[in-house]
């Protein structure tokens, strides 16, 4: 079974700082993806970026950045330059192969970030 | 803009009473996701279609049914609705099932039970 674990409930940042919230993952396939959301108060779930378990290179997408350490099951996400817009909740997912149906995505409990002038 | 929309964002209905929520996709999408999000949870996946193919998740309630007519549309039946059933309901969109494949969410229906 696989499984995300978001160990920060709530993060503050000042603006234009950077941030990194954290997110492990537990599982048994070599092949897996990894995504963050960012879910804000109005309820829509928005992509942020991907990872996939064979990409070599850590993704980057403008601000964000997916710092992928594989040996140690982490994909914490980077915000750089943090804007008051980026105050959301974050979530963490992973989709694995051994589901049974390649579509499902695990999401871990999510983050709270609070951007503070 | 291309994107998925869901109908109404807020929904009261009443114990016991069916409800339906809507979604509809202008991106020519295969795949359509329903998830239920109750407060402070993470999104849990109910079922999704590929095309017409529906796959349910095994601990969905049997209470949960939906109807894919065609491409663009996807509807999510609740029969009858338990206090337990109010969250806030997400519809997604894929273009196929492959693992790099992000998931497009549209902006939730919030479901209250009277």
């Amino acid at each position: 079974a696989q499984k995300i674990t978001q160990t920060q409930p709530g993060m503050f940042v000042q603006e234009k700082e950077a941030v990194t919230l954290d997110c492990t993952y537990d599982t048994s396939d070599p092949s897996y993806g990894l995504f963050w959301y960012k879910q804000p108060s109005s309820g829509e779930m928005i992509f942020l970026i991907y990872q996939g378990s064979y990409d070599q290179q850590n993704a980057t997408e403008g601000r964000y950045s997916l710092n992928f350490q594989k040996a140690r099951k982490s994909a914490n996400l980077v915000i750089s330059a943090s804007q008051l817009g980026d105050s959301a909740m974050y979530f963490c997912a992973m989709r694995d192969l051994n589901t049974g149906t390649a579509s499902k995505l695990t999401f871990g409990t999510g983050t709270r970030l609070q951007v503070t002038l | 803009d291309a994107m998925v929309i869901q109908n109404p964002r807020y929904q009261v209905t009443q114990f016991g009473k069916p409800v339906t929520l809507s979604c509809s996709q202008t991106l020519n999408h295969n795949v359509m996701y329903w998830y239920q999000q109750k407060s402070s949870q993470a999104p849990k996946l109910l079922f999704h279609y590929y095309d017409k193919d529906f796959n349910n998740e095994a601990d969905t309630p049997d209470n949960f049914q939906s109807r894919r007519p065609n491409t663009s549309f996807c509807f999510l039946d609740i029969r009858s609705p338990g206090l337990g059933d109010a969250a806030m309901y997400l519809c997604a969109t894929s273009r196929q099932l492959g693992q790099g494949q992000p998931q497009h969410f549209g902006d939730g229906t919030r479901l209250s039970i009277l």
